[in-house]
């Protein structure tokens, strides 16, 4: 069981934007950066985002992160077909003294 | 650029070792404050993070995991591996191993996986 809460699947029209979020508490989200990766079918997660709001070289504006208190959030504007995947958020929990992904969100594109 | 692959067999069976070796190749895997992970996906499910060694040896385990799994690396080879002791079905999914920038931050670079699966 995932000490970190994703919706498990957003969609939208191509064009549009969704919100992923990512839930979960003082010892992980509160007090560490989160990370958010893709995963697109059949291939392994991929970096989107990095320390909160990063983006790696070559991942494009219209993917972006946020984060408040113990909640974080990954845009996606500009929605295209490609974009269709898993994503996953992650971060260090200081109590359990590990590194924690979300219980992922699959991306439709309607 | 770094590069990881995952090797090892793809069928184990019930109750014995899982044993995988990642090969790290255009870059040292003696890197300063770069830690290296195994984290495996369950087929449909998501990813969980089974644990990681320093080039020192140090290493983090999930703890829900630690009393069967033994990361170790080996400098000499640029390689580092995972054994889980006492598999079942549960512990069938595809493996990855990756580079962390650190301990408690971010995973920058994955191999492409491998799918282990236990069974008779």
């Amino acid at each position: 069981q995932s000490v970190l809460t994703q919706p498990p699947s957003v969609s939208a029209a191509p064009g549009q934007q969704v919100t992923i979020s990512c839930s979960g508490s003082n010892s992980n989200i509160g007090s560490k950066y989160v990370s958010w990766y893709q995963q697109l079918p059949g291939t392994a997660p991929k970096l989107l985002i990095y320390e909160d709001n990063k983006r790696p070289s070559g991942i494009p504006d219209r993917f972006s992160g946020s984060k408040s208190g113990t909640s974080a959030s990954l845009g996606i504007t500009g929605l295209q077909t490609g974009d269709e995947a898993d994503y996953f958020c992650g971060t260090w929990d200081t109590s359990l003294r590990a590194f924690v992904f979300g219980t992922g969100t699959k991306v439709t594109v309607l | 650029q770094l590069q990881l692959q995952e090797s090892g067999p793809g069928l184990v069976k019930p109750s014995e070792t899982l044993s995988l070796t990642c090969t790290v190749s255009g870059g040292s895997i003696s890197s300063y404050n770069h830690y290296w992970a195994w984290i495996r996906q369950p087929p449909g499910e998501g990813v969980e993070w089974i644990g990681s060694v320093y080039y020192n040896g140090d290493t983090y385990y999930k703890p829900s995991l630690k009393n069967r799994v033994t990361i170790s690396v080996d400098t000499s080879r640029n390689q580092f591996s995972l054994k889980l002791n006492s598999v079942s079905a549960a512990d069938t999914a595809v493996y990855y191993c990756a580079r962390y920038r650190a301990i408690w931050d971010y995973s920058d670079i994955w191999g492409q996986g491998t799918l282990v699966t236990v069974s008779s």
